[in-house]
This record gives structure tokens, C-alpha cells and sequence, in this order.
């Protein structure tokens, strides 16, 4: 079965250091996500991508992140300068055309920022 | 504004018991109801989804009823077992992105 691949597993960075979050959807998706789960609570939505861009972004999502596309086949998700609260587990998801068949989530990456 | 409603854990249930997790939406239009499992130490599975009214989703012995009048998608396993113990979270999707409930554990004992 087609996997989302998140990369790297676990990562640990100092505060205001920047995090490059790496991901390899599916390969004939054309929808891209990123959420956010701090440890213990809710799914949080960050944001989609769609045909090269960004097509919808939470408050979350303010000018420390951004996200790419770079080759056709990773989606990323940069944090520019990492602050203590942005320690939390970071899904990736991608989507084929209709909603209805379901997203498929990577297995994230734990960000610890000390 | 959009948001899912789930009940609140953990539940603790012993091996064989029904399992009943309620989730309730609110939402504009129809959305497509889903409910994810996210095993310990694991990421996000989808376990079953539903895409209109009186739909029943299924998986794993796992159902769950798209209930437009209730709106309320609440989660049932007739007789559960250890392995079944995990975070439950439910969601929906309207516009595009998916909106989650802030989830519920449930832990089987032997």
C-alpha cells in the first residue's frame, strides 16, 4: 500500500535554529498538508498545498514557517526560527483528487526544540 | 466555527466489552466524516470513513453511522480487544483540510 514518508523520525534543535521537515507524499496525490500534534492534545491543521501552493493556512501558520515543493516529489516544511512552543509531533498528508477517499498520514516527526 | 466534539478519555474498557466513542460536528454543508486511530508511538491511520447521511463506515469490526439530524458520527465495536488500545480521534472535512476532534484513549485490559 502507498505510503506518506516522513523524514527525519525525531529531531532535536536549539532554539531559534532552523528545521528544515522533510516529506515524500504519494506519488499521484496532488493535495499536501502539515499538522501539528503538541504532545497530549488535538490535530492541529498548519497547511495545504495545491498546485504549487499554498491554498489554505491556519493562525498557526505564521511568516516562521513556509513550505515547498522543490522537486516534483519531497514537500517541506521549514520553521525559519524555532521557538520552545513549536516543540510538538508534525504530520504530514497527502490526498488524491476527492476528499472522500481519505487522507494518508506519514508517521511524523518529533521536533523537540531545547 | 467548524469543530468536532468528542467524548472525553480515557476510556478503560476490560477485553470483550462494547465500545461506544461519541463525536459530534458542527459544520457547514456536508462534510465527509472520518475516524483515525493513532496507535502508541505511531502516526495517524484512517480506520473508517463515511461520505453522507446514513452512510455506515466500516473497518476491523469497527462502525460508525453518518447521522446528518444528530450531526454525530460516534464510533461502536461490539467487543474489543488489547490491541485495540490507542488514541481514537475523530474528523471531518468540508473545504479541503481536516478538522480533528481532540481525540480519545481507550485502554483494554486483559
Amino acid at each position: 500500500e502507498p505510503e506518506v514518508t516522513q523524514t527525519p523520525s525525531h529531531q532535536v534543535t536549539q532554539m531559534g535554529q532552523e528545521v528544515i521537515l522533510r516529506c515524500v507524499p504519494i506519488s499521484n496525490h496532488l493535495y499536501f498538508y502539515w499538522y501539528r500534534q503538541i504532545l497530549g492534545q488535538k490535530v492541529e491543521f498548519l497547511v495545504s498545498f495545491y498546485n504549487n501552493e499554498i491554498s489554505e493556512k491556519s493562525e498557526i501558520f505564521d511568516d516562521q514557517f513556509s513550505v515547498e515543493r522543490p522537486d516534483g516529489s519531497n514537500f517541506t516544511l521549514k520553521i525559519r526560527s524555532t521557538k520552545l512552543e513549536d516543540s510538538a509531533m508534525y504530520f504530514c498528508a497527502s490526498r488524491d483528487t476527492h476528499v472522500n477517499y481519505g487522507y494518508t498520514f506519514g508517521s511524523g516527526t518529533r521536533l523537540t526544540v531545547v | 466555527g467548524d469543530s468536532v466534539t468528542q467524548m472525553e478519555g480515557p476510556v478503560t474498557l476490560s477485553e470483550e466489552a462494547f465500545l461506544t466513542i461519541n463525536c459530534t460536528y458542527t459544520a457547514t454543508g456536508y462534510p465527509s466524516l472520518f475516524w483515525y486511530v493513532q496507535y502508541p508511538g505511531e502516526g495517524l491511520q484512517l480506520l473508517l470513513k463515511a461520505t453522507k447521511a446514513d452512510d455506515k463506515g466500516s473497518n476491523k469490526g469497527f462502525e460508525a453511522t453518518y447521522r446528518k439530524e444528530t450531526t454525530s458520527f460516534h464510533l461502536e465495536k461490539g467487543s474489543v480487544q488489547v490491541s485495540d488500545s490507542a488514541v481514537y480521534f475523530c474528523a471531518f472535512s468540508n473545504t479541503g483540510k481536516l478538522i480533528f476532534g481532540q481525540g480519545t484513549t481507550l485502554q483494554v485490559k486483559p
